[in-house]
């Protein structure tokens, strides 16, 4: 079985402050796991990955997730905000078997002027 | 070109009707699904197919069938359409353990 939890369903930063948006995963395999990004009435776009080897991963517009197996979590993270990554972030796990990929909630991000 | 295209993108419709949403993906992928996603934009996976076969079925109620003619095509038929299936409908492929490519999804309104 595999799940993920997302903590905080509303995440607010201001332009050019820090982004940690929360992630921990249950897997009872190593897990594949993922950072996706939706814009309103957009489909799911993939931020970044991690598989096998290197725990810090980094994807586009300057986000990056390290994966801690200690902690099962896989935070994701941006140093300074910028007014267009206001969006919905899920985290999604995928333990292989019939290629399920299981989502978070979801964490709305809300970046202040 | 896109890689997993889902029609129609807006589907409103009444109680009782049956309607169709289309789905193609054009990456090779063996691995298709449909999620829902509700008003609280949560994401839930409805179907998964590998090579045509149905490897996921999630206590979806038997209203939904979908239909996969091929590895490339993976279409949701929703019948007696019910208030609850308003929602948007999402596509998707993968490949091996891969990332899940999205479609732009489908919205259905049920009046």
């Amino acid at each position: 079985a595999q799940s993920v939890t997302q903590l905080g369903s509303h995440v607010s930063v201001s332009e050019g402050a820090l982004v940690l948006l929360r992630c921990n995963y249950s897997s009872s395999v190593p897990p594949y796991l993922f950072w996706y990004v939706q814009y309103p009435n957009q489909g799911l776009q993939l931020l970044l990955k991690y598989t096998t080897g290197a725990t810090l991963v980094k994807g586009i517009n300057g986000f990056e997730a390290e994966f801690k197996k200690s902690e099962t979590s896989f935070h994701l993270t941006k140093p300074s905000a910028h007014m267009s990554d206001a969006a919905e972030y899920f985290c999604a796990v995928s333990s292989g078997g019939y290629q399920k990929v299981t989502f978070g909630i979801g964490t709305k991000l809300q970046v202040i002027p | 070109d896109t890689a997993v295209s889902q029609t129609p993108k807006y589907l409103v419709t009444q109680m009782g009707n049956d309607k169709s949403i289309k789905c193609e993906q054009n990456l090779g992928h063996d691995t298709m699904y449909w999620y829902k996603q509700d008003s609280k934009k949560f994401l839930k996976i409805m179907f998964s197919y590998n090579n045509k076969e149905l490897i996921i079925n999630e206590t979806v109620p038997n209203r939904f069938s979908p239909k996969s003619p091929d590895k490339a095509h993976l279409n949701l038929h929703i019948n007696s359409l019910e208030l609850g299936d308003s929602a948007v409908y999402f596509c998707a492929s993968s490949q091996d353990r891969g990332e899940a490519f999205f479609g732009q999804g489908t919205r259905l309104t049920v009046v």
